[in-house]
């Protein structure tokens, strides 16, 4: 079985300063682990995906995230947060076990201040 | 290149009565997936085709829920008779294959509303 857990629903930080949210995982195979943002009335867009290779993913629009086996770990970042970056981020894994079925966690909101 | 379409984008109905949505995906895409977006959780697969043929329906609530994919190109979820429970976003997405190194793409998804 195949999950997620988004330590945090809700983040705010201020224009400038880093992001970190948080996500651990449960996989019975090698995973896969996306990051997925939806901004409001729009579509779930790929920012990054792990997939066996680099441990350390970057992404779209400045984000990355590092892929920890021994801690189950898959958090995702970004040095200087803009006010565009405002949105819900989905953790999500998908086992090579079950092909492309992917499990989403349940979101975390971010919230950029000025 | 065109992005995954859907219609409606918002839809009211009463509980017991029925609803339907449509989905046209990336041209070319062979695997196409629905999905419930419950407010305030992820999204959970509801049904997943390969061309034309169902790959995994295994949360799909059968009883009342529906999906079809004629001809492997666009689809169609329905729901007879809906519940309030029923509220949610219904977001389809496709993807080149079934692999899971091939992204998936969104829709903007159909906001559902049972009253």
């Amino acid at each position: 079985a195949q999950s997620v857990t988004q330590l945090d629903s809700h983040v705010s930080v201020s224009e400038g300063t880093p992001v970190l949210l948080r996500c651990n995982y449960s996989s019975s195979y090698s995973p896969s682990l996306f990051w997925y943002v939806q901004h409001p009335n729009k579509g779930l867009q790929l920012l990054l995906k792990y997939t066996s290779a680099a441990t350390l993913v970057k992404g779209i629009n400045g984000f990355e995230a590092e892929f920890k086996k021994s801690e189950t770990s898959f958090h995702l970042t970004k040095p200087s947060a803009h006010m565009s970056d405002a949105a819900e981020y989905f953790c999500v894994v998908s086992d090579l076990g079950t092909a492309s079925k992917l499990t989403f966690g349940t979101g975390t909101r971010l919230q950029v201040t000025l | 290149e065109a992005g995954v379409a859907q219609s409606p984008r918002y839809k009211i109905i009463e509980k017991r009565q029925s609803v339907a949505f449509w989905c046209n995906p990336i041209s070319g895409h062979a695997t196409l997936y629905w999905y419930q977006q419950i407010l305030g959780q992820g999204p959970k697969l509801l049904i997943q085709f390969q061309n034309n043929g169902v790959v995994d329906d295994s949360q799909l609530p059968k009883d009342r829920f529906s999906a079809e994919r004629l001809k492997g190109v666009d689809s169609t979820l329905k729901i007879q008779p809906a519940k309030l429970e029923d509220s949610a976003v219904y977001l389809c997405a496709s993807s080149f294959g079934a692999s899971g190194r091939y992204e998936q793409y969104f829709g903007p998804g159909t906001r559902l509303t049972v009253t």
